[in-house]
């Protein structure tokens, strides 16, 4: 249980083009979800929080309009990435947290790959 | 959330257990200690947490020293699919759900 997949899981793009990338939880529904970004050999950043029916928290640091999130069910999210660059190039990966009250142990995709050109 | 300070790496011969070091001097009484670990190009795994008492799950163990200024996560028969880089995160368990991710400590299992 608690399978959280990402689609794509790596893209390629020209700059100045937007990208979706979307996160599913795949046996439970979740109502925060979170995204990250991730540099080579460095460590996790978070870039927002997502809740269902609501806006996205975002990080300090983090522009809102150039990434999006959408949180429309309880069982997805998504991150545009706006008028992507080349230094938007990394990888990025969600988790989500399950909606019960018992517990709220963090289950992560398995990233999406992103190349700006 | 309470800093926590990892070993940058560490070594661990196959079939042997790993023991990995996590300081966290300041933490606070309700925060937990979590641990996650990211094999190369995937998303993190959670493994384990707690809060004051030792834990014990199919993947590790934790051990929380009395003062919870440290812990120790412990993989008893470590296998060259445990290659990762290992993350201790403290936070309290039912506030903002934020994971503060350290640098971790980058355990290569070798045969």
């Amino acid at each position: 249980g608690a399978v959280v997949s990402q689609h794509p899981s790596w893209v390629i793009c020209k700059s100045g083009t937007s990208v979706k990338i979307e996160c599913r939880s795949l046996d439970f529904q979740a109502t925060t979800m979170f995204w990250y970004r991730q540099f080579p050999k460095q460590s996790l950043m978070l870039m927002a929080t997502s809740n269902e029916g609501s806006k996205a928290t975002y990080e300090q640091g983090v522009e809102k309009d150039k990434f999006l999130i959408n949180h429309a069910s309880l069982t997805l999210s998504t991150l545009t990435v706006t008028s992507a660059h080349p230094e938007d190039s990394s990888f990025y990966i969600c988790s989500a947290r399950p909606g019960l009250a018992n517990t709220d142990t963090q289950y992560f995709g398995p990233g999406t790959r992103l190349t700006v050109l | 959330d309470a800093k926590t300070t990892q070993p940058p790496s560490m070594d661990c011969a196959e079939g042997r257990a790993a023991n990995l070091p996590c300081n966290h001097s300041t933490i606070s009484g309700n925060e937990y200690v979590y641990w996650y670990r990211q094999i190369h190009s995937q998303g993190p795994q959670y493994i384990i947490h707690g809060l004051k008492n030792n834990e014990t799950n199919e993947m590790a163990s934790l051990i929380i020293t009395e003062d919870r200024k440290s812990s120790t996560l412990i993989l008893p028969h470590a296998t060259l699919r445990d290659t990762a880089v290992y993350y201790c995160i403290v936070r309290l368990q039912y506030n903002t759900d934020k994971l503060i991710f350290g640098t971790g400590t980058r355990l290569q299992v070798f045969p």
